[in-house]
């Protein structure tokens, strides 16, 4: 059980470019979604919270027109990365917190590099 | 002080060894707490969630609750070179609707 599907799982796109990122919970109902973000070597570190049909909690310094987060379902969410930039580049890994056993589970992860 | 402090490594142990990976958090009314490992490359895999105190035992693996003295650890028994990873403890409190992670233990089990 605990499936997560993230696509894609891997992108690169040219600066200025919006990138989507679906993440999917394949075997259980997600109320809330977590996205985090983390650059080589270093800590996961949460980007935003999202309850299904509420408008996502940013953490302190991510910006909300930049990162567009989309909870319509218990099963599915979107991380758009608008106006990308190089500096964006990381692994963007989603994380669904199962809405019975409040176990919060990882997708694969999306590995976005913009040139 | 850090919410969540974890010992970042490595530690290493032989094959078959028991890992001990240790972790203390600083908010008593932290309630619950997960271990996940991390394969370089790779997003965070769920293994232990541990919620009252004692022990919880799977597989190879038991996680140790002690809330008195605020610390988690993680055991694992007969260790293998696929558990070297970066194991990451996180804990949850009631007052937070978010997990707070340790910055990971990397462990390394040689043969």
């Amino acid at each position: 059980g605990a499936v997560v599907s993230q696509h894609p799982s891997w992108v690169i796109c040219k600066s200025g470019t919006s990138v989507k990122i679906e993440c999917r919970s394949l075997d259980f109902q997600a109320t809330t979604m977590f996205w985090y973000r983390q650059f080589p070597k270093q800590s996961l570190m949460l980007m935003a919270t999202s309850n299904e049909g509420s408008k996502a909690t940013y953490e302190q310094g991510v910006e909300k027109d930049k990162f567009l987060i989309n909870h319509a379902s218990l099963t599915l969410s979107t991380l758009t990365v608008t106006s990308a930039h190089p500096e964006d580049s990381s692994f963007y890994i989603c994380a669904p917190r199962d809405r019975v056993s409040y176990e919060q589970y990882f997708g694969p992860g999306t590995r976005l590099t913009v040139t | 002080q850090k919410e969540v402090e974890q010992n970042s490594g490595p530690l290493s142990v032989p094959e078959g060894a028991i890992a001990s990976l240790n972790c203390t958090y600083s908010d008593r009314g932290s309630q619950s707490f997960f271990w996940y490992r991390q394969y370089s490359g790779k997003s965070p895999e769920l293994i232990m969630s541990i919620y009252s105190n004692g022990d919880k035992e799977d597989g190879r693996f038991t996680a140790q609750l002690n809330k008195a003295s605020q610390y988690v650890s993680l055991l694992i028994r007969d260790s293998q070179p696929s558990d070297s990873a970066t194991y990451l403890c996180a804990v949850n409190t009631y007052n937070t609707d978010k997990l707070i992670f340790g910055t990971g233990t990397r462990l390394q089990v040689f043969p």
